[in-house]
């Protein structure tokens, strides 16, 4: 089945405690995007990568990192989370400049 | 500015024809998307058309564009209560499909 799959879907974690958040596709694209979801103001762009070892910075990048070190794969990474970071977040893919986005079914983050 | 805005509530009644509206901001958007967001789930794209196009048909769905006011609407013929759901708006800033702007999303109600 054609997917894009997270982990982990739920967590909670504390101010400054570093953690990562895969996110895997299994369609061969080369486009992939991380988003956060916030009431109110929808989704916004973190990064996007167009391919392997290519990421540039969307919206709101600050507080997050990226690396793209196989096509398949994009893990989304706060070195140190703050509770403005609590969000939904959305991983997603899409192939070819269409910009048809495939849509992971979301991590939701808690930082206290 | 550099928001997409939709209005954020809409009830229709089973039945009816719904209209989700958005403006967008950047004239030069090649793509504009609608996507759909069930509860507890991540985002299904709806449906998208070109910048050069003024109107697509889908089944029950309309999309239709004025590049002049900047205005995209969704139309949803016979709506059913399956259609209940947060509907987003989206446009895409390069020519790449990757750079993206969402609406903060329209929430339908469909009332039996």
């Amino acid at each position: 089945e054609a997917q894009v799959t997270q982990n982990p879907r739920y967590l909670i974690t504390v101010t400054g405690k570093k953690l990562t958040v895969t996110c895997s596709q299994n369609m061969n694209h080369e486009y992939m995007s991380w988003y956060r979801q916030d009431p109110g103001l929808g989704l916004r762009q973190i990064y996007y990568s167009m391919n392997v070892e290519v990421t540039d910075k969307g919206d709101v990048p600050e507080g997050y990192k990226v690396s793209r070190k196989e096509k398949r794969n994009f893990p989304l990474i706060l070195e140190s989370p703050s509770p403005n970071q609590t969000s939904l977040y959305f991983c997603a893919s899409s192939i070819g400049t269409s910009g048809k986005q495939f849509f992971g079914p979301g991590t939701r983050l808690t930082v206290l | 500015g550099e928001d997409v805005e939709q209005s954020l509530f809409l009830s229709v009644r089973e039945g009816d024809s719904s209209v989700i509206n958005c403006t967008y901001t950047d004239s030069s958007s090649t793509y504009l998307y609608w996507y759909k967001q069930e509860p507890g789930a991540g985002l299904q794209l709806l449906t998208y058309i070109f910048s050069n196009m003024d109107m697509k048909q889908d089944q029950r769905l309309t999309v239709l564009l004025n590049k002049k006011d900047k205005h995209l609407s969704l139309r949803i013929a016979d709506t059913q209560t399956g259609d209940s759901a947060i509907y987003f708006c989206a446009e895409s800033r390069d020519n790449y499909g990757q750079n993206f702007v969402f609406g903060p999303g329209t929430r339908l109600s469909v009332l039996p």
